[in-house]
């Protein structure tokens, strides 16, 4: 079945970077636009960007610009997401999110990993 | 960047209630709109694409309506596995997520 599944919880000091994967199944890899959204502790959902997994292109939100990098590894299925300078403010669960149609940019999400939560404590 | 809204932000509702949340968006966005429900510590998941396409699986009782700036979401009939929070995104533009509605029980 068409499944993402995210790596596991971590635990980071301010000022440090953190990657997290995003490893893909059951379905054509390269064939769909992957997105990243947090979600802060009791807060809503946040847009971070978008990879096209078949060239690597990338979009990022404003806010995250400078900060945020995503890559994708066709070998493995696999998209990351590696967040820089990292603040107490950057706590927050982590999502993947495939969008539903093949090759459609302007999509919504139908699949979504299972989120990682990322914890920034000094 | 679209600003996305919604109201209200909490809903008290019985079961068998028709429920309907707004969400609108700050320009145009034509019908690139979708609606999300989430439960606590679970990935969202898609209910409503394109404004008003309903998702395969999701049952009949959810329906959205709108477009350019403004939308909602109805249930139909409440049923206890609907309350949940519920999130409005564009996607014309970028994305963004409207605030969310939490619908509880009354």
């Amino acid at each position: 079945q068409v499944q993402l599944v995210q790596s596991g919880a971590e635990v980071k000091k301010p000022g440090a970077s953190v990657k997290v994967s995003c490893k893909a199944s059951g379905y054509t890899f390269t064939s769909y636009y992957m997105h990243w959204v947090r979600q802060a502790p009791g807060q809503g959902l946040e847009w971070m960007g978008i990879i096209n997994p078949s060239g690597g292109s990338t979009s990022y939100a404003q806010k995250f610009q400078g900060r945020v990098t995503m890559t994708r590894d066709t070998s493995t299925s696999t998209v990351y997401m590696e967040l820089s300078s990292l603040r107490s403010e950057d706590t927050a669960v982590y999502y993947c999110a495939r969008v539903k149609q093949l090759a459609q940019v302007k999509d919504a999400f139908d699949i979504w990993g299972q989120g990682t939560m990322v914890t920034v404590s000094s | 960047d679209i600003q996305m809204t919604q109201s209200p932000s909490t809903l008290s509702a019985s079961v068998g209630d028709r429920v309907t949340i707004t969400c609108r968006a700050s320009q145009s966005i034509s019908s690139w709109l979708a609606w999300y429900q989430q439960k606590p510590g679970k990935a969202p998941k898609l209910l409503i694409y394109k404004a008003s396409s309903l998702e395969s699986g999701v049952p009949s009782r959810f329906s959205g309506s709108g477009s350019g700036t403004e939308f909602t979401l109805t249930i139909s009939s409440l049923q206890p596995d609907d309350f949940a929070t519920y999130y409005c995104q564009q996607y014309n533009s970028y994305r963004t997520f409207g605030p969310g509605t939490k619908v509880d029980i009354k």
